[in-house]
């Protein structure tokens, strides 16, 4: 199957600073990519439907000024936590849709604010 | 995306078939059965997805009732590493997924 990778995987940072996770489809071109995010023991959320070279669609509740996300190539999107606080640790992970509307996911990215 | 319904947990011995239902009664013409699963501390993987047809590939078979309401996943032959949790989703495709709570699957040795 397709590869998706995400990186960082672990990220610890103090509170008030902004934290930048990088979501790359390595082996095909994804017009859409999405962000998740998961509390222990909870299902995924979405937080977020990216577009590349569009403006992103936030799900009700996500603050987009908090979460600021750039799809700016078939290959790459981004998600930045701004102003992170310990509220903000979670568990992020990103997809990418393929052609055939396949989901294929990142291996997450651990956030951890002190 | 029409709802689904699935059991929250399932134990399966190891090396027998792991047999996962899924309901979605409210399933409309054009909308798909897609099957992720994640295990623990993991993103999801995608495991296979059908429209009306029965589909099989390396990792599993999906049965599709004939009048699209329900679906049934299996796994030939469950190892160890199958435990995980199983999510179905109905979809058009081109739309967002969003995630129910799934079937916690436990493989039992």
């Amino acid at each position: 199957g397709a590869v998706v990778s995400q990186h960082p995987s672990w990220v610890i940072c103090k509170s008030g600073t902004s934290v930048k996770i990088e979501c790359r489809s390595l082996d095909f071109q994804a017009t859409t990519m999405f962000w998740y995010r998961q509390f222990p023991k909870q299902s995924l959320m979405l937080m977020a439907t990216s577009n590349e070279g569009s403006k992103a669609t936030y799900e009700q509740g996500v603050e987009k000024d908090k979460f600021l996300i750039n799809h700016a190539s078939l290959t790459l999107s981004t998600l930045t936590v701004t102003s992170a606080h310990p509220e903000d640790s979670s568990f992020y992970i990103c997809s990418a849709r393929d052609s055939e509307y396949i989901q294929y996911f990142g291996a997450g990215t651990r956030l951890s604010v002190l | 995306d029409a709802k689904t319904t699935q059991p929250t947990s399932m134990d399966c011995a190891e090396g027998r078939a792991a047999n996962l239902p899924c309901n979605h009664s409210t399933i409309s013409g054009n909308e798909y059965v897609y099957w992720y699963r994640q295990i623990h501390s993991q993103g999801p993987q995608y495991i296979i997805h059908g429209l009306k047809n029965n589909e099989t590939n390396e990792m599993a078979s999906l049965i599709i009732t004939e009048d699209r309401k329900s679906s049934t996943l299996i796994l030939p032959h469950a190892t160890l590493r199958d435990t995980a949790v199983y999510y179905c989703i109905v979809s058009r495709g081109y739309q967002k997924v969003t995630f129910g709570i799934g079937t916690k699957l436990q493989v039992i040795p």
